[in-house]
């Protein structure tokens, strides 16, 4: 799976929109775009994914550069709870079945 | 609660002494994954079952650990002769994988604490 970078750690105001990028300039054709978040002393949890376009769900957006070397997670109005680790992941469709390989992530803290 | 249960939560063991966790998945999911995370770290993956079958395990999973998933329902990851090394997170994760499972979800995890 390609390799993708996220700043170690952010901090947002509670009921601010949340931008979290990621870079994924070596993404190919089939890799899809993974978002997962992690709350303290919890195991991750899915947020949302994409391939080229942009997607919406209830937890949050997910805007994808047109070359699809980058993309960001967008979280509206941050809550408290929404205080966690946010792991950007490029999977391949191909290998459907396989592992997902997460990095270190950027840490997000919301203040009050 | 994301459904996947995890039992221990909490393990703490010397420094040679085997351990053994168990995972129970969501019922209708048939597939399996271990992960191991470290303070600071992502998780790392480490095995993967569809039903009863192993079919990937990662060069992290030294002879000291092995897996099983019994009838294709719960698993179970065994250390045997526990290192310092090997404190860490143990998280279990299912998904249905019809097609192309996109989300994988977790349990609350095991963590494992050697002495």
């Amino acid at each position: 799976d390609a390799k993708t970078t996220q700043p170690n750690s952010m901090e947002s105001n509670e009921e601010e929109p949340v931008h979290l990028p990621c870079n994924h300039s070596t993404i190919s054709g089939t890799d899809y775009i993974h978002w997962y978040r992690q709350l303290p002393s919890q195991g991750p949890e899915y947020v949302i994914h994409g391939l080229t376009s942009n997607v919406n769900n209830r937890m949050a957006s997910l805007a994808i550069a047109e070359d699809r070397k980058s993309s960001t997670l967008i979280l509206h109005r941050a809550t408290l709870r929404d205080a966690a680790v946010y792991y950007c992941i490029l999977r391949d469709a191909d290998n459907y079945g396989q592992n997902f390989v997460f990095g270190p992530g950027t840490r997000l803290s919301v203040l009050p | 609660d994301t459904g996947v249960s995890q039992n221990p939560r909490h393990k703490i063991t010397k420094r040679g002494q085997n351990v053994t966790f168990r995972c129970d998945p969501i019922s209708e999911h048939n597939r399996l994954y271990w992960y191991r995370q470290t303070l600071g770290q992502g998780p790392e993956f480490l095995t993967y079952f569809q039903n009863e079958a192993q079919l990937e395990k990662s060069r992290l999973l030294s002879d000291r650990f092995s897996a099983e998933r019994p009838k294709g329902s719960f698993s179970t990851l065994e250390i045997q002769r526990t290192e310092q090394g090997d404190s860490a997170m143990y998280l279990c994760a299912s998904s249905s994988g019809t097609t192309f499972d996109y989300e994988q979800y977790f349990g609350p995890g095991t963590r494992l604490t050697v002495t």
